[in-house]
């Protein structure tokens, strides 16, 4: 089965850095990677995905690359922000049942 | 908040005793997912649906068991049988087709001692 190895598991920065969280996974045929927030006593959510068709992906200060050949892929976070503190999730999944297979997390720690 | 919901939020249990905990969508989603959150462990599935009347093992199945009789609740009951049972539960559900996206509930923290 799918395996996805998720680094750093604790990230600290100071507010305004840029944040790396890389993740890995081992099944050629994942195709679609989702990445989750989940704030301190809060449900997981979406907050950006990307498909194998695509190299990269944007959505303001987040960003999502993947290298299909090394089969892995990273969110990057520009100018963090105290808010930005949370554990973050990567997962990998492939069509037929879309079942996700997540990363161990990383706690992502911004210092004002 | 809507959307799929969990309860109790936390819950109390005596070794030995079955515990069933609930989950509802009212997204009209097909399939439906149980995970277990421990520290450091991420989100391990415990079972998924992704039709009523169907439902397949995840990866940590063993001590618990789920029925799927209705589109809209997944229960998961934790059984005697599992041995470390003390964990977040996390809920999710999901469209077939073309959204991957999972919608997770508010989660349900089980103390069992």
């Amino acid at each position: 089965g799918e395996n996805v190895e998720q680094h750093p598991s604790t990230l600290s920065v100071q507010e305004g850095d840029s944040a790396v969280i890389k993740c890995t996974y081992s099944d050629s045929a994942s195709n679609y990677f989702p990445w989750y927030k989940q704030e301190l006593g809060k449900r997981p959510q979406l907050i950006i995905d990307i498909r194998s068709n695509v190299g990269e992906k944007k959505d303001q200060r987040i960003a999502v690359t993947l290298n299909k050949t090394a089969k892995h892929f990273s969110l990057h976070i520009t100018e963090t922000q105290p808010e930005d503190s949370a554990v973050y999730f990567c997962a990998a999944s492939k069509g037929g049942s879309y079942i996700p297979t997540f990363g161990r997390g990383t706690s992502l720690i911004v210092h004002p | 908040d809507g959307g799929i919901t969990q309860s109790p939020k936390y819950l109390f249990r005596k070794e030995g005793q079955n515990v069933t905990l609930s989950c509802e969508q009212n997204l009209n989603h097909d399939a439906m997912y149980w995970y277990r959150q421990d520290p450091g462990q991420g989100l391990r599935l415990i079972y998924y649906s992704q039709i009523v009347n169907d439902f397949q093992k995840g990866d940590i199945a063993e001590g618990y068991s789920v029925s799927r009789e209705k589109k809209e609740s997944f229960p998961l009951t934790v059984t005697s049988a599992q041995k470390n049972p003390t964990a977040f539960y996390l809920c999710a559900s999901s469209t077939r087709g073309t959204i991957y996206e999972q919608y997770f509930g508010p989660g349900t923290r089980l103390t069992v001692t």
